[in-house]
């Protein structure tokens, strides 16, 4: 079974830095898919950003950038010039290349901007 | 597109009595999952179905869950008889088979008294 880590409950940034939350994953298999998704106050779950693993170019998606390290199972997001409105939980999540199963979790980080 | 709509938003119950939450997926989605999210336990998948068929269940708790999708268009899930431990955000979402994208309804908020 495959598990994902996020190592940090809570971070907190002044606005305007740049930020990066780590996720770290482990699987046997070479064909999936990683994403990083935004959960605000309203609990809406927002897709961020994703990954396949057969990319070797990483995922960007104006100010949200990842850092995917497959040998090393690492997916990190970086958040440029992060403002109030990213404040929120942000969750990694693995996807099985084999078909259409669920995704895995990690369990949040706690992302606070401070104007 | 109305995204996945999930009803109600927020349900209050008595410990013992049936609750049924609701999912109506995107259309042209063909793959719909049930998730519960709690602070203990994160998000968790319950159940998932592929064209209306259920494909996983082993992340349903017990016997107390069930889950149904009688057309493409709708889905439930219900627990009976409910227990406070069940108090969680149940959360549906879908996609098609073939994309690796999910989208996500809103929630439904429980709580057993």
């Amino acid at each position: 079974a495959q598990t994902v880590t996020q190592s940090q409950p809570e971070m907190s940034v002044q606005e305007a830095e740049t930020v990066t939350l780590s996720c770290t994953y482990d699987t046997s298999e070479n064909n999936y898919y990683l994403f990083w998704y935004k959960q605000p106050p309203s609990r809406q779950m927002i897709l961020v950003i994703r990954q396949e693993a057969y990319k070797q170019q990483n995922a960007t998606e104006n100010r949200f950038s990842v850092n995917f390290q497959k040998a090393a199972k690492s997916f990190s997001l970086k958040i440029s010039d992060s403002q109030l409105g990213d404040t929120a939980m942000y969750f990694c999540a693995f996807r099985s290349g084999g078909g259409a199963d669920g995704l895995t979790f990690g369990k949040g980080t706690h992302l606070i901007i401070q104007p | 597109d109305a995204g996945v709509i999930q009803s109600p938003r927020h349900e209050v119950t008595e410990m013992g009595q049936e609750v049924t939450l609701r999912c109506k997926p995107i259309s042209g989605h063909n793959s719909l999952f049930w998730y519960r999210q709690t602070m203990m336990r994160g998000l968790e998948l319950l159940i998932y179905f592929n064209n209306n068929v259920p494909i996983d269940d082993s992340g349903m708790p017990e016997d107390r869950f069930s889950a149904k999708m009688p057309n493409a268009s709708f889905s439930t899930l219900k627990i009976q008889p409910s227990e406070p431990r069940d108090s969680a955000v149940y959360f549906c979402a879908s996609s098609r088979v073939e994309a690796y994208g999910y989208t996500f309804g809103s929630g439904t908020r429980l709580t057993v008294v």
